[in-house]
């Protein structure tokens, strides 16, 4: 199965820095990749699929870039609600498989 | 709005079965695939399967082939899950999630995890 590694494990920031997580996949998933955003006690959110593209609603400041093995979630000014852990997720193979999450938060 | 509405908490005993329910509502039942992952207390996620609900056809996770029966019932556009043979390993929450905008080719399509349900927790527990 296709692993999928994301850095770091924990970001600790200001709100208005602006933040890139990484994704990194044991081998290529061309542009079938997702980022998902959990609160606590909460469901995952969707934000960006296809590498790049935001999902309804997502603000502009979510943006993800990569194609192949490597990727990046980039959140340009980050605001109080933001603050959570973000997982990428690989949709190209069976079984669809997570990184274990990169933990955002507040400095 | 497409909205995803679980079954609650269950409590089972280890080498029972826990049967799992998703009520869709909000958009075309039959057009979209539901897949099912789980979350373990504190840890990542763990994609279980997938269901078409236009044909009932599933693709499960290797890990969970002989235990896990994914079902459709169209006339109340519900998914269910039930996985047997619990260990205290099976304890998480389980969510339910519809497929979101992706591609198909050929007989593969490609799709995100586009809207969760609120997750229903199983404790399995002697």
């Amino acid at each position: 199965e296709i692993v999928m590694t994301q850095s770091p494990a924990t970001l600790s920031v200001s709100p208005g820095e602006r933040v890139t997580l990484s994704c990194r996949a044991s081998q290529s998933v061309s542009s079938t990749l997702a980022w998902y955003q959990q609160k606590p006690g909460q469901a995952p959110r969707l934000l960006v699929y296809g590498a790049f593209t935001r999902a309804t609603g997502i603000p502009a400041r979510f943006s993800g870039s990569g194609f192949g093995t490597e990727f990046t979630l980039t959140i340009s000014s980050l605001q109080s609600e933001d603050f959570a852990v973000y997982y990428c997720q690989q949709y190209n193979d069976w079984p669809r498989t997570f990184g274990q999450g990169t933990r955002v938060e507040i400095k | 709005q497409v909205q995803l509405v679980q079954s609650g908490a269950e409590v089972k005993k280890p080498g029972a079965s826990v049967k799992i329910s998703c009520e869709a509502s909000g958009y075309s039942f039959t057009t979209y695939s539901m897949n099912w992952v789980r979350q373990a207390p504190g840890q990542g996620f763990e994609w279980m399967g997938i269901i078409d609900p236009s044909d009932a056809n599933t693709t499960y996770a290797q890990k969970f082939q002989g235990r896990l029966i994914m079902a459709r019932d169209t006339s109340t556009r519900t998914v269910s899950m039930e996985l047997s043979g619990l260990t205290s390993d099976d304890t998480a929450v389980y969510y339910c999630a519809r497929a979101g905008l992706g591609y198909c080719s050929g007989s593969n399509c490609y799709t995100p995890l586009g809207y969760w349900g609120q997750g229903s927790l199983v404790t399995v527990s002697s």
